[in-house]
């Protein structure tokens, strides 16, 4: 089955600077790549997401890149703030009723 | 509601005690998901339901739980005789479409401590 490994598992960065969360997927028939962002105690809330059908997608401060050939995907954050702190979890599905398999997250903490 | 709810948010169970996680998705949602979250890991997928069709029950981990979706809307996951590796959130996500392809909506979880 499908296996997705995330790095780093945690990210200190300052206020204002640029965060970059990478992924990397095993199952090359993998075509939708969803990121969820994950505050203490409450529920995964999807920010963005990508299909294997373009190579980049901005959504605001926030983008994330696909590259088919490599089976890895990012997520970057630019003009971090406080509030970007929580867990961020990236997800590959093959598609169909297929589920997602998540990898094990990176806690980003992001300094005033 | 607006969102996926999920009952009780919080449950302890003594070991050997069977336990009723319940979900209730989105209104008109097709599929349906359980997945369970560790302590400081990422959702791993339990069971599937599209409707009322348990479609994929695969990342069950063992014959002590149980889920169903009889109506095609509440969810019940069912775990009987409870042992210390049970105790983990238990997210349920629903999705409009029927397939996982449509973003996914998580419900806040119940957080399962078997002592």
């Amino acid at each position: 089955g499908e296996n997705v490994e995330q790095h780093p598992s945690t990210l200190s960065v300052q206020e204002g600077d640029s965060a970059v969360i990478k992924c990397t997927y095993s199952d090359s028939a993998s075509n939708y790549f969803p990121w969820y962002k994950q505050e203490l105690g409450k529920r995964p809330q999807l920010i963005i997401d990508i299909r294997s059908n373009v190579g980049e997608k901005k959504d605001q401060r926030i983008a994330v890149t696909l590259n088919k050939t490599a089976k890895h995907f990012s997520l970057h954050i630019t003009e971090t703030q406080p509030e970007d702190s929580a867990v961020y979890f990236c997800a590959a599905s093959i598609g169909g009723y297929s589920t997602l398999t998540f990898g094990k997250g990176t806690m980003l903490l992001v300094s005033p | 509601g607006a969102g996926v709810s999920q009952s009780p948010r919080y449950k302890v169970a003594k070991r050997g005690q069977d336990v009723a996680l319940r979900c209730d998705p989105i209104s008109g949602h097709v599929s349906l998901f359980w997945y369970q979250q560790a302590l400081g890991q990422g959702p791993e997928f339990l069971t599937y339901f599209q409707n009322e069709a348990q479609l994929d029950k695969s990342g069950l981990p063992s014959d002590r739980f149980f889920a169903e979706r009889p109506e095609g809307s509440v969810s019940t996951l069912k775990i009987q005789r409870t042992q210390q590796e049970d105790s983990a959130v238990y997210l349920c996500a629903s999705s409009l479409g029927g397939n996982m392809n449509t973003e996914a909506f998580f419900g806040q979880g119940t957080r399962l401590t078997v002592v």
